[in-house]
Order: structure tokens, then sequence, then C-alpha cells
């Protein structure tokens, strides 16, 4: 496609309902990420794939929080047991990664998550 | 660790003057430095980028930044305000230089304009 794809824009969960969000990357990316951002808040880094490894977890929140990639393109993030907390937008990126300094990432518009 | 502070969380200006957006960085290596508006329900997009070339980076619709290596600053300017800039700004860095892909966002800025 012509850009960064997510599905579902808008989720409403039960708290302690399982989701999975999806994000659909720019064809040839090889550098994926999950952001979390809050209501008035800037994103926040959650985890990054190079290809189908996931090199850094770090931001994940908790052991709830769990994504993969596995076959180097499409990914999924899923959160289970959702708690109140969890409600924000959750953005997915995607980038062409090359030897020279931090290429462009481009955004998809992002699932909003409401736990209710 | 990199992080950066976006020394101003609201900026409003009057169409047509200058448009000043405060950004300071802290970074262990090299960075790379962007800024990205998001504008209502739209993703976020890429104004410009500083990556160790030229210090003053010219980016889309006007804009552009200068990175001052001894001020830590990556302030973002537009000469004249148009109505269309009103949005959310985010300064971003990354350390590229310890293979570390992700970007680390400010707190962002609204920037609005006054007709």
């Amino acid at each position: 496609g012509a850009g960064v794809s997510q599905s579902p824009r808008y989720k409403v969960a039960k708290r302690g309902q399982d989701v999975a969000l999806r994000c659909d990357p720019i064809s040839g990316h090889v550098s994926l990420f999950w952001y979390q951002q809050a209501l008035g808040q800037g994103p926040e880094f959650l985890t990054y794939f190079q290809n189908e490894a996931q090199l850094d977890k770090s931001g994940l929140p908790s052991d709830r929080f769990f994504a993969e990639r596995p076959e180097g393109s499409v990914s999924t993030l899923k959160i289970q047991r959702t708690q109140q907390e969890d409600s924000a937008v959750y953005l997915c990126a995607s980038s062409f990664k090359d030897r020279g300094p931090t290429t462009e990432a481009f955004f998809g518009q992002g699932t909003r998550l409401t736990v209710v | 660790a990199q992080s950066v502070t976006q020394l101003d969380s609201h900026v409003s200006v009057s169409e047509g003057t200058p448009v000043l957006l405060r950004c300071n960085y802290s970074s262990s290596y090299s960075p790379s430095l962007f800024w990205y508006v998001q504008h209502p329900n739209k993703g976020l997009q890429l104004l410009l980028k500083y990556t160790s070339a030229a210090t003053l980076v010219k980016g889309i619709n006007g804009f552009e930044a200068e990175f001052k290596k001894s001020e830590t600053s990556f302030h973002l300017t537009k000469p004249s305000a148009h109505m269309s800039d009103a949005a959310e700004y985010f300064c971003v860095v990354s350390d590229r230089g310890f293979g570390n892909e992700k970007l680390t966002f400010g707190t962002g800025t609204r920037l609005t304009i006054i007709p």
C-alpha cells in the first residue's frame, strides 16, 4: 500500500478483555516500531522489529503486552487482560533501514483503544 | 540516554507573523533530530530532519530548524504563520550511533494561529 495501515482505527474493550492491533507497514520497510500515545502526551516507544526479529522490547509496560512480526511484514500488538490505563492511541511506524543516519519513520494513523 | 525537552506546551501567534518552537536535546552520541507535526485525526508527518550534514535544515511548508551543538538546541522556525499550521508539533531525537533505531519524542507544542 501507499502508507502504513493500522486496524482497527477504534477499539473499545471491556476491562479484562484481550485485544489485538494490526499494523501493515510500507512494503520493503525492514524496521517496524510500536508507540503508545496517551492523551495530551508525546508518543512513547514500546518495541522495535528488524524484519521478524524483535530487537528491542524495553518499552513494553508489562508482560500483558506482546508483539510479533512472524514473517517480517505485518505486525500484531496484543494486550491481554486490558486495564483502564491501557487506554491510548497505539501508533505503528516503519522505515527503510540502511547504514546511514536514522531514516525517516512513516507513521500510521493509529488505533485508539478505549478500555471501559 | 536520549531525551528532548520542548520548552513551550502551547504557542499562539497571529497569522503572518513568525513562528518559533523551542527544543533542547540530550544525547549520548551524535544524534539524529526530527520535527514531526500531528494534525487532528491525522498521522504524524515528518517536517524535517537533521542527520549531521548541514546544520540549517529546511523542511516542508516553509519550516526550517537549526542544529546548535553548543546550545544542544534544535528550534523550529517559520517566517510567516498560516492558518493551516495549527497543529501539535513534536521534537524527536534518535541515537542511531548505538544501533538504536527508536525515536524519543518530546511532550509536544500545540501551535495556535490567531486570524
